[in-house]
């Protein structure tokens, strides 16, 4: 348990589906990210979140949206999905951004 | 940006082996981590080592910041060992972004 949690574990969702990600922290950090894992690619950092504002959007589509309501949640809203965004998100928090980041377990996702 | 490469990319060995994963990178760096990815994908934190050496338990990575690399040590190797192992890099002035390399998938075979 790294203190970082996620929800759900998997998803299966249609192109037209809007579903979202949720991630909770319980570490106290006030840094949170959003990262995408795709088969054979390095993890790629989506979002970057530091004391609840955007700090970072890494030319992420707009069928991506993040949200920050507090610094212990995260939520990734996703609509009209493409096959090719299947792949594992993952969420981590740091304490600020100059520390080490933990990662949470993950939502494996597949777009059909 | 900051370039990545991990090595080897495939290490398959029996319970018991010693490995030694590498990570070199292509700027300076301010932190660097390893993380071991389980067979359920989980990353878990292994090092925060930008510089020097740590160890904890059977594991310890080296990093040599000036000559752009560092090194995890795997001793005894077990089972749960198993998976892939990342380097992630942060560059100086580099928007204080985590840049991860491709990864190391360490197979043990008991």
């Amino acid at each position: 348990e790294t203190g970082v949690t996620q929800t759900p574990r998997h998803l299966v969702m249609g192109m037209t589906n809007k579903k979202s990600l949720k991630c909770e922290q319980h570490l106290g950090h006030n840094a949170m990210y959003w990262y995408k894992q795709s088969a054979k690619k390095p993890l790629e950092l989506m979002f970057v979140y530091s004391l609840e504002e955007r700090v970072e959007n890494n030319s992420v589509p707009s069928r991506f949206s993040p949200e920050c309501p507090n610094s212990s949640h995260l939520f990734l809203h996703l609509h009209t999905l493409q096959p090719e965004d299947s792949a594992l998100y993952l969420c981590a928090s740091s304490q600020t951004r100059e520390h080490t980041q933990y990662f949470g377990p993950g939502t494996r996702l597949t777009v059909l | 940006g900051i370039q990545v490469e991990q090595s080897p990319p495939d290490l398959i060995l029996q319970e018991g082996a010693n490995s030694t994963l590498r990570c070199n990178f292509s700027d300076s760096v301010n932190n660097l981590q390893w993380f071991h990815q389980n067979p359920w994908g989980q990353l878990i934190n292994l090092f925060y080592i930008p510089s020097g050496t740590k160890q904890n338990g059977r594991l310890s990575a080296t990093t040599v910041a000036t000559e752009r690399y560092s090194l995890l040590y795997i001793s005894s190797s077990q089972t749960t060992d198993s998976g892939v192992y990342f380097c992630a890099v942060e560059q100086v002035f580099g928007n204080e972004k985590l840049t991860f390399g491709t990864g190391t998938r360490l197979t043990i075979i008991p």
